[in-house]
């Protein structure tokens, strides 16, 4: 069975430029999550989906940070502008509706300069 | 205060120690809790629920008090690939994570 797909594993950008994350989970998992963990750190919850409705995205920054679920499988995380600050990895995982289990993706190193 | 607060760390152990790490947590109303394992690089992977009752799993155990809102997980005879941070995670509707401890098991 395929794990969380994420992409790009790697990206570096000059700040204030826009920068895109996608996220394709495990197959029949409804709830998708992104986490930013930055060094030293453990992962910090962005938002949460359960299907396509975002059921707690209390910690994104709305003023820059975005996210959608469009038919609630695949997910993309958008920052625009970035800041430096926003340099770490960005994480995304997913559960199914009967388990508690949250199975990361390899996550997306964003790197701003 | 953090929600979630582990052990500072680093840990470096020889092989065949015994190693614990403790983590406490601030919300009372927390219903689940978990260890999970991060390597170098690499994304978490849960390693084991914790259970009020305790429970072991091979050479870990891990203990909850839900009174002192504290939770523990002890490696036993600790191996190589022992090595990585462990990331304690408490859950009361949203997964919040600790800092993490590091821990490297030499031979």
């Amino acid at each position: 069975e395929a794990g969380v797909v994420q992409s790009p594993r790697y990206k570096i950008i000059e700040k204030k430029q826009p920068v895109a994350f996608w996220c394709n989970p495990i197959s029949g998992h409804n709830t998708l999550y992104w986490y930013r963990q930055n060094l030293g750190q453990g992962p910090e919850l962005l938002i949460r989906y359960e299907n396509e409705e975002a059921v707690d995205d209390s910690q994104l920054p709305k003023d820059r940070f975005s996210a959608e679920r469009l038919k609630g499988v695949d997910s993309t995380l958008k920052i625009q502008p970035a800041e430096l600050g926003d340099s770490a990895v960005y994480l995304c995982a997913s559960s199914s509706p009967a388990g508690f289990e949250q199975y990361f993706g390899p996550g997306t190193r964003l790197t701003v300069t | 205060r953090k929600e979630v607060e582990q052990d500072p760390g680093p840990f470096n152990v020889p092989e065949g120690a015994t190693v614990a790490f403790n983590c406490t947590y601030s919300n009372s109303a927390s219903q689940s809790f978990f260890w999970y394992r991060q390597d170098c690089r690499k994304e978490p992977k849960l390693l084991m629920s914790v259970y009020s009752s305790g429970n072991e799993d091979g050479r870990f155990t891990a203990q909850l008090n839900r009174a002192s809102q504290y939770i523990s997980l002890l490696i036993r005879d600790s191996k190589l690939s022992d090595s990585a941070t462990y990331l304690c995670v408490v859950s009361g509707g949203d997964m919040r994570f600790g800092a993490g401890t590091r821990l490297t098991v030499k031979p």
